[in-house]
């Protein structure tokens, strides 16, 4: 079993649709939380980040963690063409970036 | 402000060939990481770089793999006698690592290398 698990999609959506993006993991130990947004051709940037469990919201984004369940999601509202990318999760026991593990990413298209 | 930039955007390159990729980190940030990213793969964590300290190579799949930092700045990674399997995109990150906040890498656009 990989240490984080993501459905690696394609996922189409039209626009304006609510996106539900999600991984497991099976270290109970994680605390950090990530969600990272890749263009094609691009690296990676960080959309959001949570630590422990709970949720976070900005914007049209909202960051779920169940720590109980080893579930993390992200949920995009009002989908638009320009969410189209591929959207990485990423936790780690820490704050030390050398210690974060990544998901292979949802491919994600919002068609107009 | 610049991010971070890494050279070449592309390589290609024959099996047993030596190569050289480059990373331009964010002025002032001295923590410093390189990751592998293979098709349906995570982010492969390589090696990582803070300051002076001795870097943390953990990451390094073969001894065919090394990287240097010269300066606390400018890092480039080197992939001695290349094999098909290390096609890859490489991508490097820097963070300046603030105490008590939340350690934030950003990324370079990556270098796409072809192992032919």
């Amino acid at each position: 079993q990989k240490e984080v698990e993501q459905d690696p999609g394609p996922l189409s959506v039209p626009e304006g649709a609510i996106v539900s993006l999600n991984c497991t993991y099976s270290n109970s130990a994680f605390q950090y939380f990530m969600w990272y947004r890749q263009y094609s051709r691009k690296g990676p940037e960080l959309l959001m980040y949570t630590y422990s469990s709970g949720n976070k919201e900005d914007g049209r984004f909202t960051a779920q963690v169940d720590k109980s369940s080893k579930y993390i999601s992200l949920f995009i509202r009002d989908s638009q063409p320009s969410d189209s990318a591929t959207y990485l999760c990423a936790m780690s026991l820490d704050n030390y970036g050398q210690n974060f593990v990544f998901g292979p990413g949802t491919r994600l298209s919002v068609l107009p | 402000g610049a991010g971070v930039s890494q050279s070449p955007s592309n390589k290609v390159t024959e099996k047993g060939k030596d190569v050289e990729l480059r990373c331009d980190p964010i002025s002032g940030h001295t923590a410093l990481y390189w990751y592998r990213q293979s098709l349906g793969q995570g982010l492969e964590f390589l090696i990582y770089f803070q300051g002076n300290s001795a870097p943390d190579k953990s990451g390094l799949p073969s001894d065919r793999f090394s990287a240097e930092r010269t300066g606390g700045s400018v890092s480039t990674l080197t992939i001695q006698r290349t094999q098909q399997e290390d096609s890859a995109v490489y991508l490097c990150a820097s963070s300046h690592l603030p105490s008590g906040s939340y350690n934030e890498q950003f990324f370079g656009p990556g270098t796409r290398l072809t192992v032919l």
